[in-house]
Parts: structure tokens; C-alpha cells; sequence
């Protein structure tokens, strides 16, 4: 089964830090991907990593992937208060039965708070 | 607008009494699916459908029942509901299997 861990679950920043959230998963994938969710929203996606080595940037946010590490991080960069949500990885596998299916497993969440 | 509208926002309901969450997307997206988010465990995969007809397993589909019929709809049912399926519910679908997932709105369901 697989299982994925992320951490920290909380975290408690200032603005103007740097932090990183790592995601952990159990099982060889070769596709990740972090949603954040506003309290009270819906998920919205941030980045999906799709081979091992891929980084991808959006504004004050980096996330990469190592497959070989099965790990995948999250780093923040001058945290701003607008950052604060909570962050989820997910990653993806084919079930033994193969065929296109997939199923998504996300990590418990990483409630981020950015304070002035 | 390119969305995923789930029905209804929020649900009351009692034990055993059966009800559907209805799950329309209007982008033709090939891949669809469920979760529920309950507190301290993050969102769980209930069902999930890569196309018409076919369907499988998540990590938590135990008492809860889907169907594909046509491509845009993913309704979820729960044919005999406990309190213990009392939780936030979000249906989403993808274009393809590496595409990102669209979330709908959320259901919060109460089983009383």
C-alpha cells in the first residue's frame, strides 16, 4: 500500500523566510503533485512532476522530484502572507492490474501560516 | 467556464436514509474521481474513473457506490449512510492521467 508522508504538518513562518516541505511516498512513481487549499476552498493545483530531476517554479514557490529518493520538496522562498493555505503533495501509480487507471494517494497536508 | 459543480453544497441527512452527490464537469475530461477530507487525515480516494464504464477502487470505497454512464457525470452514492461517513467530499477530474486534477466545491455531508 502506498503511503505518503509529508512534513512538517504545521508550520509557522515569517514573512520574508525560507522553509521547505518534503514529501515522502512509499512506492516507485514517477508522478507527483502539489495542490494548495485556502480554508474553507477547494483544492487548486500548484505543480505537477512528472520524471525524476523535474523542478518547476511558480513565483515564491519551487517544488522538485527525486524518484530515487522517492521524495519530492516544497520550498518556499520570502514567505508573504498570501503563501498561507494548506499545501498537499499526491502521488500517482498504475495499479498491479495495469491498463490506464491510476490511483492518488495525497499526503495528510502541511497547514502553512505566514505571519507579518 | 470550465468547471466541476458538485450537488448539494451541504447535506443533512439520516442513517440509512440513500442519497447521491451529483458530479458534472464541462471539459471533457477523460479521468474523474472522489475524495473525502476528514481532519487530520488528509483527502482519501474513494473511487475513480478513467472513462465511460470503467471504474475502480480507491483506498476508501467501502459503503459508497459510482457509476459512469456518460463522460461528464461521476455521481456518488451512498445507498445506506452511517455518521461515519460524515465528512467533506470532493469530486475532480483531469483531462489525462498526467494532467492536474479540477476540484469541484466540496459536500459537506452530516450523517446524524
Amino acid at each position: 500500500e502506498l503511503k505518503v508522508e509529508q512534513n512538517p504538518l504545521f508550520l509557522s513562518m515569517q514573512e520574508g523566510k525560507n522553509y521547505t516541505i518534503y514529501c515522502n511516498y512509499s512506492t516507485t512513481s514517477d508522478r507527483l503533485y502539489w495542490y494548495r487549499q485556502d480554508p474553507g476552498k477547494s483544492l487548486e493545483s500548484l505543480f505537477v512532476l512528472l520524471s525524476n530531476g523535474a523542478v518547476k517554479q511558480e513565483g515564491r514557490l519551487m517544488a522538485s522530484l527525486d524518484t530515487k529518493a522517492r521524495l519530492s520538496t516544497l520550498h518556499i522562498t520570502a514567505a508573504v502572507h498570501d503563501l498561507s493555505a494548506t499545501y498537499f503533495c499526491a502521488v500517482a501509480v498504475i495499479p498491479n492490474s495495469g491498463g490506464s487507471n491510476y490511483k492518488l494517494t495525497f499526503g495528510k497536508g502541511t497547514l502553512l501560516t505566514v505571519n507579518p | 467556464e470550465a468547471q466541476v459543480t458538485q450537488n448539494p453544497r451541504y447535506l443533512i441527512t439520516v442513517t440509512g436514509k440513500k442519497l447521491t452527490v451529483t458530479c458534472s464537469q464541462n471539459m471533457n475530461h477523460e479521468y474523474m474521481s472522489w475524495y473525502r477530507q476528514d481532519p487530520g487525515l488528509g483527502l482519501r480516494q474513494i473511487y475513480y474513473s478513467m472513462n465511460v464504464e470503467v471504474t475502480d477502487k480507491g483506498d476508501v470505497p467501502e459503503g459508497y457506490k459510482v457509476s459512469r454512464k456518460e463522460k461528464r457525470n461521476f455521481p456518488l452514492i451512498l445507498e445506506s449512510p452511517s455518521p461515519n461517513q460524515t465528512s467533506l467530499y470532493f469530486c475532480a477530474s483531469s483531462r489525462r492521467v498526467n494532467s492536474p486534477l479540477h476540484f469541484g466545491n466540496g459536500t459537506r455531508l452530516t450523517v446524524t
